[in-house]
């Protein structure tokens, strides 16, 4: 079966830390996003990364950085958390341009 | 700029009726893809269907079914007599095609489907 793992499910964090997001997958996908989920906002794209090394940013960047030193990893970083970057965050993969995203089962981060 | 629009916040059927859940796009391309996912309580987003904009054939799978209408910019999704099961929030997402590699998927706000037994 393939795929997507998330390194936590629940996480919870004090504001000005540095938080990393941990996700790998084992399918050799090229392309990997990371999406923050909200109530009645849907799913929001914060980055995402179509090879190693190159990133690109989604609809909501601010306050968030990520890392692909690796195919199968992909790191979501927060500099310095607050309280209104608490949320669930999705990370997923896919082989190219227009196939499907597979879904991690998602960090709910809390930051207080 | 793509969009996706799910005007259903929450819909709340009783088991065995037959529900609709609509979407709506925008979109300057002519070639896209349009998908519907499926989130049960679980967290893990599962993926139900994709469609390009040159196939407007309906299609079915078992209970379920996708009705895609160019001329309206809609992709809806029926589920023919409803479960337990099936109580879920489902996302429809837009992905264009001129990006090629680093296509972005954006998707709707979601509606989140309650099947009372």
């Amino acid at each position: 079966d393939v795929k997507v793992t998330q390194s936590s499910r629940y996480l919870v964090k004090r504001t000005g830390e540095k938080v990393f997001l941990e996700c790998v997958q084992d399918m050799d996908h090229e392309n990997m996003f990371w999406y923050r989920q909200d109530p009645g906002l849907g799913l929001r794209l914060i980055y995402f990364s179509y090879d190693v090394k190159m990133k690109e940013k989604g609809d909501i960047p601010e306050g968030y950085s990520v890392s692909r030193e690796k195919k199968e990893r992909f790191s979501l970083i927060l500099e310095s958390a607050s309280t209104n970057q608490t949320s669930m965050y999705l990370c997923a993969s896919r082989s190219g341009g227009n196939e499907k995203l597979f879904f991690g089962s998602g960090t709910q981060l809390s930051v207080l | 700029a793509q969009k996706v629009t799910q005007a259903q916040t929450e819909i709340s059927v009783v088991e065995k009726e037959d529900v609709t859940l609509d979407c709506v796009y925008e979109t300057r391309d002519t070639t896209y893809y349009l998908f519907w996912y499926k989130q049960p309580p679980s967290g893990e987003l599962v993926f139900l269907i994709r469609r390009n904009s040159f196939d407007e054939q309906n299609e079915i799978s078992g209970r379920y079914s996708w009705n895609f209408q160019k001329s309206t910019s809609s992709f809806n999704f029926t589920i023919t007599a409803s479960q337990v099961v099936d109580s879920a929030v489902y996302f429809c997402a837009l992905s264009e095609e001129h990006g090629g590699a680093t296509n972005k998927l954006i998707f709707g706000t979601g509606t989140l489907l309650a099947v009372q037994p």
